[in-house]
């Protein structure tokens, strides 16, 4: 079993929905929680911090950690063509550990 | 405030050559980051270094892989002899010590072993 899990979709959705993107995990240490954003041919791009528990907004975005279930969210409010991605959830137990990532979650939203 | 630099962008090789890959970090960064990504998979890292000194290579295949880090800035990454499995983008990144909210990746290295 992965220490991280994440749907590889693809999920398509119309432009203006909302998205919701997971991961589950299975180390319990771990607190430090990103998502990257990664275009087709380009490295990833931080999108979404967030340390231990609780709820994160930045704009369109929402990020969203349970620990007591070993899983994370990343929400997309009005979604547009140019959110067209791969997510990757990423984790580690402290700053000085490495990043697992999840395998991704190509999002396709459409005009 | 210039990202990550990575070069070659693409690189094509015959199986048994060698090929090295060059990395700038963001300036400032203490932290350095190769990583190996496969199609269709989230980036795994191959090594970490803290300044000079490589802290976690547990991950990179000692036989054909080597990295270096001088003097705490840029870095080379190298494979020989090269290996079809070895097709894969590799992925530079850098970041504050002990900062993960900071680190940022270079656009990678396509790599195609044939």
């Amino acid at each position: 079993q992965k220490e991280v899990e994440q749907d590889p979709g693809p999920l398509s959705v119309p432009e203006g929905a909302i998205v919701s993107l997971n991961c589950t995990y299975s180390n319990s240490a771990f607190q430090y929680f990103m998502w990257y954003r990664q275009y087709s041919r380009k490295g990833p791009e931080l999108l979404m911090y967030t340390y231990s528990s609780g709820n994160k907004e930045d704009g369109r975005f929402t990020a969203q950690v349970d620990k007591s279930s070993k899983y994370i969210s990343l929400f997309i409010r009005d979604s547009q063509p140019s959110d067209s991605a791969t997510y990757l959830c990423a984790m580690s137990a402290t700053g000085f550990q490495k990043l697992v990532f999840g395998t991704g979650t190509r999002l396709l939203v459409s005009p | 405030e210039a990202g990550v630099v990575q070069s070659p962008r693409y690189k094509i090789i015959e199986k048994k050559q060698p090929v090295a890959f060059w990395c700038n970090p963001i300036s400032g960064h203490n932290t350095l980051y190769w990583y190996l990504q496969n199609l269709g998979q989230g980036p795994e890292l191959l090594i970490r270094y803290e300044n000079e000194e490589a802290v976690d290579d547990s991950q990179l295949p000692k036989d054909r892989f080597s990295a270096e880090r001088l003097k705490g800035v840029d870095s080379t990454l190298k494979i020989q002899p090269a290996e079809l499995g070895d097709s894969a983008v590799y992925l530079c990144a850098s970041s504050l010590s002990g900062r993960p909210d900071t680190q940022y990746f270079g656009p990678g290295t396509r790599l195609t072993v044939l």
